[in-house]
């Protein structure tokens, strides 16, 4: 039972220009959200977070936009740049207080130089 | 300030041989939570322990794998009579000792288990 979709399995953007990663779950106790980057036969690495109480965090090129109603996030990168050609998971948590996060399949973004 | 750790970085073992995976987390940490990627998915969770203490373990098999944090030493994932199913990679992440101030899960650079 996959919680956290990313229906986009890849994605390619021209650089200089925006990128957006979409997610979406299903269950409605989540109250944290993460985005992970990952390259290959690496780990994935923490780039930004929003808690369910927000609608948008931003931290330089990238900005998370949460819709608690329609249980979307997404993911904004501008201006695209080469370097962020990776696969971009979501991540998100239950508010119970178990601290496991549940993760999307993952989007492979491709920025063409 | 050296990150999440793990080793060794890839694996081989054959059908019915042991697989030992070790995870030393961020300095400061005492919190461990081990997850598989297997190829085109996501990651799962599997387990997350403290020091000495299984916290959760929902998403481990309730056999041949076994999990464990010793309060020497790096974490430990166990998995016994290994089968081609259980070729994947697994990442160990760790967080700060209170869950509850930072909700930030940093993550190892994993290790390659492939099972012939």
């Amino acid at each position: 039972d996959q919680q956290v979709k990313q229906n986009s399995p890849s994605l390619s953007v021209q650089e200089g220009r925006i990128s957006i990663l979409n997610c979406d779950y299903t269950n409605s106790m989540f109250d944290y959200f993460l985005w992970y980057k990952k390259y290959p036969a690496e780990g994935p690495t923490f780039l930004i977070s929003i808690s369910s109480i927000k609608d948008k965090n931003e931290d330089g090129r990238f900005t998370v936009f949460l819709n608690k109603s329609a249980k979307h996030l997404s993911l904004h990168i501008v201006p695209s740049q080469p370097g962020d050609s990776a696969v971009y998971f979501c991540a998100a948590r239950l508010q119970t207080g178990a601290n496991n996060l549940f993760f999307g399949t993952g989007t492979r973004l491709t920025v063409i130089p | 300030n050296a990150g999440v750790m793990q080793n060794p970085r890839h694996l081989v073992r054959r059908r019915g041989q042991e697989a030992r995976l070790r995870c030393s987390p961020m300095k400061g940490h005492s919190h461990v939570y081990w997850y598989r990627q297997l190829p085109e998915e996501g990651l799962k969770f599997m387990v997350y322990l403290q020091k000495e203490n299984i916290i959760d373990e929902s998403g481990m098999p309730k056999e041949r794998f076994s999990a464990e944090f010793p309060k020497e030493g790096p974490s430990i994932l166990r998995i016994q009579q290994v089968v081609r199913g259980d070729s994947a990679a697994y990442f160990c992440a760790s967080s700060p000792s209170d869950p509850q101030l930072t909700d930030t899960q940093y993550f190892g650079p994993g290790t390659r288990l492939t099972v012939l």
